[in-house]
């Protein structure tokens, strides 16, 4: 089955520091990858919709230029957290739909738990 | 704009019993899909099941089904014969519009599950 590989998984760091998170279709092509955020004991939240070739589709009070992303290939979308502070600390995770058929599910990463000091 | 409602926060269930979890839904659109995912401690969203506007008949995926009610526009969740590792979040999800690889999910609140042995 489709497989999507999310890294790093964890990541601790001081604030101030700019975090990139890798999202890879591994076995499929995503023309469109998704981000989310999920804060504990929360729901999913959608931040954004990365895609190939062109410029992400952020949801509304998502700051573009705090949460870069980029998707050059159509296996790959980067999310970069520039100079993270605190408050950014949360799980992080991404997903791809393979092209085809409407029933078939988004796969996910296996998410990345940021923690900023 | 799609609205997912999962009203139980949090259930028991005794090993080997069935368990619902409810999901209610809101959308304008003829076209749509309806997504289960589990989510352990761990973090990673796992596929359960999938029911599209137009099918038919109830899902069923092994331990897994779901109770269409279009009218009702509830999509529950039943898992028969509960076991320990089925203790994790369940979130409902929406896929509205027709078919599209950029259609995102809308998810609920989540459920927490937490099987007794």
């Amino acid at each position: 089955g489709a497989v999507v590989s999310q890294h790093p998984s964890r990541v601790i760091c001081k604030s101030g520091t700019s975090v990139k998170i890798e999202c890879r279709s591994l076995d499929f092509q995503a023309t469109t990858m998704f981000w989310y955020r999920q804060f504990p004991k929360q729901s999913l939240m959608l931040m954004a919709t990365s895609n190939e070739g062109s410029k992400a589709t952020y949801e509304q009070g998502v700051e573009k230029d705090k949460f870069l992303i980029n998707h050059a290939s159509l296996t790959l979308s980067t999310l970069t957290v520039t100079s993270a502070h605190p408050e950014d600390s949360s799980f992080y995770i991404c997903s791809a739909r393979v092209r085809g058929k409407g029933n078939q599910p988004q796969h996910f990463g296996d998410g990345t738990r940021l923690s900023i000091l | 704009a799609q609205k997912i409602t999962q009203t139980q926060p949090g259930m028991f269930v005794q090993e080997k019993e069935a368990v619902t979890l409810d999901c209610t839904y809101d959308t304008s659109d003829q076209s749509y899909g309806l997504f289960w995912y589990k989510q352990p401690s761990s973090g990673e969203m796992i596929f359960l099941i999938y029911q599209g506007s137009y099918d038919e008949q109830n899902a069923t995926e092994g331990r897994y089904s779901l109770n269409f009610q279009k009218a009702r526009k509830s999509a529950n969740l039943v898992i028969s014969a509960s076991q320990l590792g089925d203790s994790a979040m369940y979130f409902c999800a929406m896929r509205a519009g027709t078919y599209n690889a950029g259609n995102m999910l809308t998810f609920g609140g989540g459920t927490r599950l937490m099987v007794k042995p």
